[in-house]
């Protein structure tokens, strides 16, 4: 079985500072693990995502992320946040069992960015 | 390059009716899923194909809903009959590799009355 948690429903950061949104997941099996973002009244953009090879994956954005084993976690972090990433952020995991590999997201982060 | 394509993009339709959805993935891609989004969740895995065939449909309510991708190219989800409790925004998604990650279409929203 897997699952992903998302630690917090709600994060409000100023322009210009950092971001973090923080991500646990449980996985039987070693995971692949993406980060996806949803505009307002948008599609869902993949930002990145990490498949055993590196385990700090750079995105579209400025966005990054650490792959940590032994913390289960996979926090995805921005520099300087910018008004325009004002958005609900979703970690996911996933992994290849059988040929499939169904996403399951956690239940999201909003991201509020305050001028 | 094309992106996931769905169609309606909304429906409102009474309890009790039936209703279609349409999809056609990013050409080559062999995975197609269908996501249910309920308002201020995130999206549940519906049912998952590889080109023409079912891997995963362990969520799909099975009672009323179906999916079908007959010549591994687009897919149809069909709810019939509709409940309140459906109303959402389905999601259509397409992978070229198992494992790689999902690019996602616009959605339809649906609302039951």
């Amino acid at each position: 079985a897997q699952s992903v948690t998302q630690l917090d429903s709600h994060v409000s950061v100023s322009e210009g500072t950092p971001v973090l949104l923080r991500c646990n997941y449980s996985s039987s099996y070693s995971p692949s693990l993406f980060w996806y973002v949803q505009h307002p009244n948008k599609g869902l953009q993949l930002l990145l995502k990490y498949t055993s090879a590196a385990t700090l994956v750079k995105g579209i954005n400025g966005f990054e992320a650490e792959f940590k084993k032994s913390e289960t976690s996979f926090h995805l972090t921005k520099p300087s946040a910018h008004m325009s990433d004002a958005a609900e952020y979703f970690c996911v995991v996933s992994y290849s069992g059988g040929g499939a590999d169904g996403l399951t997201f956690g239940k999201g982060t909003h991201l509020i960015i305050q001028p | 390059e094309a992106g996931v394509a769905q169609s309606p993009r909304y429906k409102i339709i009474e309890k009790r009716q039936s209703v279609a959805f349409w999809c056609n993935p990013i050409s080559g891609h062999a995975t197609l899923y269908w996501y249910q989004q309920i308002l201020g969740q995130g999206p549940k895995l519906l049912i998952q194909f590889q080109n023409n065939g079912v891997v995963d449909d362990s969520q799909l309510p099975k009672d009323r809903f179906s999916a079908e991708r007959l010549k591994g190219v687009d897919s149809t989800l069909k709810i019939q009959p509709a409940k309140l409790e459906d109303s959402a925004v389905y999601l259509c998604a397409s992978s070229l590799t198992v494992g790689g990650g999902a690019f996602f279409g616009p959605g339809t929203r649906l609302t039951v009355l």
